[in-house]
């Protein structure tokens, strides 16, 4: 199972992009990459995921080079209410994505 | 997900105690994961099954163990439960016919509360 690693948290204000970026440098030619978000006190829900260049839908943009060894999380002008646990997962369609690790922990201000 | 149940929804026991905790889901997935989540550690696998005769540990699968008795219900047992055990615990349930994208999408219940003494 492939690793990840992704900034323990991050800051940022209302109505500012926000760009979480996850390492995964073993990751398999049949691995995706997924994001999941969790609210506090509530279970993760999916958000995106993506196997190369860009992917967006209405929460969010995925971000993925060619050498896929990384990925970016994209939020567009955030909100308070995205304060949540980001969690990028790599996995592939044998299974599913079982390992989600510390995550990533945004907090918005205004 | 509403879909997926979990009781107790808050447990305190004492140390030695055995615990049971419990999973329900009407979605029809046939795999279901146990994870625990202890604050700035993220989540952590314990065991997952992807059908009724299958049983997998995860992660931390030590001083837990689990059954599986039916597609529907996954349970989640604590032998002889320790205060290091004190955690936030979720279900999810996944299904290859369920998926928002090429893997397995996880749903999640609301979690369960233990507290260890």
């Amino acid at each position: 199972l492939a690793k990840t690693t992704q900034p323990i948290s991050m800051d940022s204000y209302e109505g500012q992009e926000v760009n979480i970026t996850c390492s995964h440098n073993n990751i398999a030619t049949n691995d995706y990459i997924t994001w999941y978000q969790q609210f506090p006190s509530q279970g993760p829900r999916f958000i995106i995921q993506g196997y190369k260049t860009k992917v967006t839908n209405e929460v969010a943009s995925l971000f993925i080079p060619a050498d896929r060894k990384s990925s970016t999380l994209s939020l567009p002008r955030v909100s308070l209410s995205d304060t949540a646990v980001y969690y990028c997962l790599v996995g592939d369609q044998a299974g599913t994505a079982l390992i989600f690790g510390k995550g990533t922990t945004l907090s918005v201000s205004s | 997900d509403a879909d997926v149940t979990q009781t107790p929804r808050n447990r305190i026991t004492k140390t030695g105690k055995r615990i049971m905790l419990e999973c329900s889901q009407t979605k029809g997935h046939d795999r279901m994961y146990w994870y625990r989540q202890d604050p700035g550690l993220g989540l952590q696998l314990i065991y997952y099954s992807f059908d009724v005769k299958d049983i997998n540990k995860g992660e931390i699968s030590d001083g837990y163990s689990v059954s599986r008795q039916a597609q529907a219900k996954f349970s989640l047992s604590l032998e002889s439960a320790i205060p290091n055990q004190t955690a936030l615990y979720f279900c999810a349930t996944s299904d290859p016919r369920d998926r928002k994208g090429y893997t397995d999408t996880q749903y999640f219940g609301p979690g369960t509360r233990l507290t260890v003494l």
